[in-house]
């Protein structure tokens, strides 16, 4: 049980161009998701935090317009990099929990490069 | 804010051997989480064990176990046994009871934790 996936798991993409990340939890209803980056060889880094039919609630110094976060339903969650950037490419980890735990399941990653 | 300090970026065992690694985690707060991640080369974070601060008894999962000293504010991981699957990285992290919080998880940065044969 609680299983997170991740789509795609790596993705190429011009700069300029946008790109969406899914995440979905599988067999357990997502109340609350999170967003995360990691950079290569460091820890992960927190970029938001969504409940479901709510807008996301962005940590400091990250730019809502450039990461759109949605989170429209129990069991999805996306994240779309607008004009990606070379800067921009990273591995972003997505991680769900349900209503009354307090644990987070991840996802396995997708891992974005900006060229 | 909570900080979460792990002073050994890297760690090696030999297989079989035990091996602690080492958590400290400042905070005012008085309830909360403290969690064990670990992060294979997949990168798929798994969750290795979970301490409620509230609770003296030290968690264990299997060959997995803390050491909560909860004055000095340090939640160390031990591992039993080691196995070559135990490769990864280790991430301890903090994260504040709920009661209306949004369950942020502050992570540490981490130790690279290599079990050799």
């Amino acid at each position: 049980g609680a299983v997170v996936s991740q789509h795609p798991s790596w993705v190429i993409c011009k700069s300029g161009t946008s790109v969406k990340i899914e995440c979905r939890s599988l067999d357990f209803q997502a109340t609350t998701m999170f967003w995360y980056r990691q950079f290569p060889k460091q820890s992960l880094m927190l970029m938001a935090t969504s409940n479901e039919g709510s807008k996301a609630t962005y940590e400091q110094g990250v730019e809502k317009d450039k990461f759109l976060i949605n989170h429209a339903s129990l069991t999805l969650s996306t994240l779309t990099v607008t004009s990606a950037h070379p800067e921009d490419s990273s591995f972003y980890i997505c991680s769900a929990k349900t209503s009354g735990t307090d644990t987070q399941y991840f996802g396995p990653g997708t891992r974005l490069t900006v060229l | 804010a909570q900080t979460v300090t792990q002073s050994q970026p890297e760690m090696s065992v030999q297989e079989a051997e035990t091996v602690t690694l080492s958590c400290t985690y400042d905070t005012s707060e008085s309830n909360y989480y403290l969690f064990w991640y670990k992060q294979p080369p997949s990168r798929q974070m798994i969750l290795v064990i979970r301490q409620e601060a509230y609770k003296q008894q030290n968690a264990t999962e299997n060959r997995f176990s803390v050491n909560f000293q909860k004055a000095a504010k340090s939640f160390s991981l031990k591992i039993s046994d080691s196995q070559l699957g135990d490769t990864a990285m280790y991430f301890c992290a903090f994260m504040k009871h709920s009661g209306g919080s949004n369950y942020k998880l502050t992570f540490g940065k981490g130790t690279l934790l290599t079990v050799n044969p």
